[in-house]
């Protein structure tokens, strides 16, 4: 079974700092995708990042970046100097083998809600 | 990039009525669309898998004859919350897509009285 593990539930930083989310995950799949989603008070999905099980070369996107660490299961979710903007919900998720390409269901973690301050 | 679209938004409805809630994918053809249910501060959960043109595949512990799905176009799925009670307040969320990119819909907010 799958399974997406979000250890933190809530971070609450000063604007400008870097803060970093920890996602761990757990599949038999060979061959899966990882997401990162975020999710704002009005409740839409925001897509960030998929990568796919093959592909271990961090990210780096603006001020976003991510570690993603076969030998650990852990695909890392980095913001740095964050912004009040930045607050909102975000989850980590997994995508089954099965399902072929990128349109799969997930299996997401229990979201992390990450609060900056001004 | 590709937009799916959700109706409505929001509902409010009587215990006991049902309701239905529409998920279009608007410029791209879904064979396979995802239904989640989220209930508030917690995770997306996955209900059920719609696949157009056949029955859609439910989770364990989904009421298939209460949450009937019907994906009977290549942009069109639907769910129908039959008989709906109070507990199946929830805001629920349809996406798709095709192989290299997954799209979700806004969501639908309901709520039962």
């Amino acid at each position: 079974a799958q399974k997406v593990t979000q250890a933190q539930t809530e971070i609450s930083v000063v604007e400008k700092e870097d803060v970093t989310l920890d996602c761990v995950y757990e599949t038999r799949d060979t061959t899966y995708y990882l997401f990162w989603y975020k999710q704002p008070p009005s409740g839409e999905l925001v897509f960030l990042i998929r990568r796919n099980s093959f592909d271990e070369q961090n990210e780096i996107s603006g001020r976003y970046s991510w570690n993603f660490q076969k030998s650990t299961s852990s695909f890392n979710f980095t913001i740095t100097a964050s912004q009040v903007v930045d607050s909102a919900v975000y989850f980590c998720a997994l995508s089954e083998e099965r399902f072929t390409g990128a349109n799969s269901k997930l299996t997401f973690g229990k979201g992390i809600t990450l609060s900056v301050r001004p | 990039g590709a937009v799916v679209s959700q109706h409505p938004s929001r509902v409010i409805c009587k215990s006991g009525t049902s309701v239905k809630i529409e998920c279009r994918s608007l410029d791209f053809q879904a064979t396979t669309m995802f239904w989640y249910r989220q209930f508030p501060k917690q995770s997306l959960m996955l209900m059920a898998t719609s696949n157009e043109g056949s029955k859609a595949t439910y989770e364990q512990g989904v009421e298939k004859d209460k949450f009937l799905i019907n994906h009977a176009s290549l942009t069109l799925s639907t769910l129908t919350v039959t008989s709906a009670h109070p507990e199946d307040s929830s805001f629920y969320i349809c996406s798709g897509g095709t192989a290299y990119e997954q799209y979700f819909g806004p969501g639908t907010r309901l709520t039962v009285t």
